[in-house]
């Protein structure tokens, strides 16, 4: 069936480095793409959105790249810091409306080393 | 943004018995959501909350093992009926904000034994 995926489970990097997270959809009626961080014992967090008429959304700190082409979407973080470290998941929702379904990817975790 | 919270954040629960978790949000909301997340893995849509009418459910789940209450637009509760020890997840709640965003609350982690 249609899913969201990562290609990477988990992710080390070192203190300042930047990172990059990748995921995969395959439903190219996705209107609409979030990524969240969850920190252990904690809910997620929205971190970033993006609609599908964009291609670069930039944060503090976070871009969140979508290409549509090739149905990818990536979270770069910049100056990785400890603090960082957490289960980093992309999600998409189909619907063009306020309200849709949210599906979500299965994460990759990212551990950042002081 | 809305604050949401949840109650009880965890609990150690026997086979067989039911649990009623609670979700609060400071603001009123159309929709408020359930999801499931099995440990090591990723968040999962158990059903919709509307406020005065029935929970939609998604594939896999039924009203009978997760009963859902949604009194008004602040308030949500999900119960999970006659537990096993594969329901132990953490159950978290969820509802958009106007600007599309879904936020979530912290969860409850519910180990069943």
């Amino acid at each position: 069936g249609e899913s969201v995926g990562l290609h990477l489970p988990t992710l080390s990097v070192q203190e300042g480095d930047n990172s990059i997270i990748n995921c995969a959809y395959s439903n190219s009626a996705s209107d609409y793409f979030i990524w969240y961080k969850q920190e252990s014992g904690k809910g997620p967090q929205f971190i970033i959105d993006i609609r599908s008429n964009m291609d670069k959304r930039q944060g503090q700190r976070v871009t969140v790249l979508l290409n549509k082409t090739v149905k990818h979407l990536s979270l770069q973080i910049a100056a990785t810091q400890p603090g960082d470290s957490a289960v980093y998941f992309c999600a998409e929702k189909r619907g063009g409306t306020s309200y849709g379904k949210l599906t979500f990817g299965q994460g990759t975790i990212l551990t950042v080393h002081p | 943004s809305a604050v949401i919270s949840q109650k009880p954040s965890r609990d150690i629960c026997q086979r067989g018995t039911s649990l009623t978790i609670q979700c609060q949000v400071d603001s009123q909301v159309t929709m408020m959501f359930w999801y499931r997340q099995q440990p090591g893995q990723s968040l999962t849509l158990i059903a919709t909350a509307n406020q005065g009418s029935e929970a939609t459910y998604e594939s896999g789940f039924v009203i009978d093992k997760f009963p859902i209450s949604r009194p008004n637009l602040t308030f949500s509760t999900l119960t999970v009926s006659n537990m096993s020890p594969e329901d132990s997840s953490i159950y978290l709640c969820s509802f958009f904000a106007s600007t599309d965003t879904q936020y979530f609350g912290p969860g409850t982690r519910l180990t069943v034994l």
